[in-house]
């Protein structure tokens, strides 16, 4: 069963559009979610990340928006960029002194030039 | 920024061999763990390690696995004897603290072919 949930599994954009990918999650006691970035043959890099404290987390283009109540987040990236192109991990952690990530599937991003 | 190196980043063998995936984690971190992604899921958390011991593993790691970091030198992960089902993709991160916060650093996978 998946702890995590990821929607859609792919998705193509132009150039210039904002790109908004989905993560959901069951186990209310995750209080941190980090979003990676791994590009085709490249090692998933860490993008942004938001705690429980935080109800949005941006970065540049990337903006995160997190519903508690609902366990809903999403990734939004405006201005869309050809070199945005790549898969997209939402993860959740527990507090602990362990860095144990549970993983989405992962959202496959293609922005179109 | 930092790099996780994987040695090697494809390896096939027959199902019944030792296999051994190293890592060469980043220089001055002290965490480090090991994920596996079978083509099409998830990457799941196998393992993770600090002061020369495990500190907590998944279902996933089986007997037939074990790590160790030898006088700092590899990260290591040894599955003996292998079985097809371990084939998948390996990542090897590493983190330069505890808690649950903060940044993994991902190294490039091995791709592990059990026939």
């Amino acid at each position: 069963q998946q702890q995590v949930r990821q929607s859609p599994q792919s998705l193509t954009v132009w150039e210039g559009e904002t790109t908004i990918l989905n993560c959901s999650y069951e186990d209310s006691t995750f209080d941190y979610f980090p979003w990676y970035r791994q590009f085709p043959g490249k090692s998933p890099a860490l993008l942004i990340a938001i705690s429980l404290v935080s109800n949005k987390k941006e970065d540049g283009r990337f903006t995160i928006f997190f519903n508690k109540r609902e366990k809903k987040l999403s990734l939004h990236i405006t201005d869309s960029q050809p070199g945005d192109s790549a898969t997209y991990f939402c993860a959740a952690s527990k507090a602990g002194n362990t860095r144990k990530l549970i993983f989405g599937l992962g959202t496959t991003l293609q922005v179109q030039p | 920024g930092p790099k996780v190196l994987q040695i090697p980043s494809h390896q096939i063998i027959d199902m019944g061999q030792m296999v051994t995936l190293n890592c060469d984690p980043v220089s001055n971190h002290l965490y480090f763990y090991w994920y596996k992604q079978i083509l099409g899921q998830q990457m799941e958390f196998l393992v993770n390690f600090y002061n020369g011991k495990v500190m907590e593993k998944s279902k996933l790691f089986k007997d037939q696995f074990s790590v160790e970091r030898p006088d700092g030198s590899y990260f290591t992960l040894k599955i003996q004897p292998t079985a097809l089902e371990d084939s998948a993709v390996y990542f090897c991160a590493s983190s330069l603290t505890g808690g649950n916060t903060g940044q993994l650093y991902f190294g490039e996978g091995s791709k592990l072919t059990v026939l």
